[in-house]
């Protein structure tokens, strides 16, 4: 069973609006949790990196949450654009050898 | 500050072949991790090397080999493909090893094994 589990695996947004990703993860603790964001053809590009502590971490329009008594981070995309329409990756970093675990990713397609 | 290459980007080899796949890190990065991306398995953790040594090795068989030169660019090895090679090879650099620092990733290699 994969360590991260994401949600939902793709989804279909208009233009302008929010939409929020999950993530569910079953190991703890850990180095870092990181949100990638793909698009079609080209390599990951990071979004977000937070360590265990923290509760939340912004880039531009997207932010991202992390509650480790539930074990859930989310990446909320706010006031989307054409340019969201990607893959977003969940990655789990452990210790103490930095073994990496990969969520499959949520499609999310921003329609005009 | 000229981002992480890759080449090629596109390869088609044959079952039983072996192929090479060349990474060159960002400028002052020392760190070269090495991933497979399928539509099956999603991105899967190869190896990561820093200062010419394999630092941590994902759970791949022994034909998947890696190593990394004095430059700090890295070449990857698959020996005896099979068709479940086939995927999208990404390559990605940081300044240091462990995943505590920033990583960029080239735009990878896609291989076809037929």
């Amino acid at each position: 069973k994969n360590q991260v589990e994401q949600s939902p695996q793709s989804l279909i947004i208009l233009e302008g609006k929010n939409c929020t990703l999950q993530c569910n993860y079953t190991v703890s603790p850990f180095s870092n949790l990181r949100w990638y964001k793909q698009d079609t053809g080209r390599g990951p590009v990071s979004l977000t990196i937070m360590t265990f502590s923290e509760n939340t971490k912004s880039n531009g329009r997207y932010t991202a949450t992390l509650d480790a008594d539930t074990k859930q981070s989310s990446l909320h995309i706010t006031a989307s654009q054409l340019s969201d329409s990607a893959s977003y990756i969940c990655v789990v970093t452990l210790p103490p050898r930095y073994k990496l675990s990969f969520g499959a990713g949520t499609t999310v397609t921003v329609r005009a | 500050k000229a981002g992480v290459t890759q080449t090629p980007r596109y390869l088609i080899k044959t079952r039983g072949q072996q192929v090479t796949l060349s990474c060159s890190p960002i400028s002052g990065h020392r760190s070269v991790s090495w991933y497979q991306q399928t539509p099956g398995q999603g991105l899967q953790f190869l190896f990561e090397y820093f200062s010419e040594t394999q630092r941590n090795k994902g759970n791949f068989p022994g034909r998947f080999s890696g190593r990394q030169f004095s430059n700090s660019r890295s070449e990857m090895n698959v020996s005896t493909l099979e068709l479940g090679d086939s995927a999208l090879y990404l390559c990605a650099s940081s300044l240091a090893a462990g995943t505590t620092y920033e990583q960029y990733f080239g735009p990878g290699t896609r291989l076809t094994v037929t």
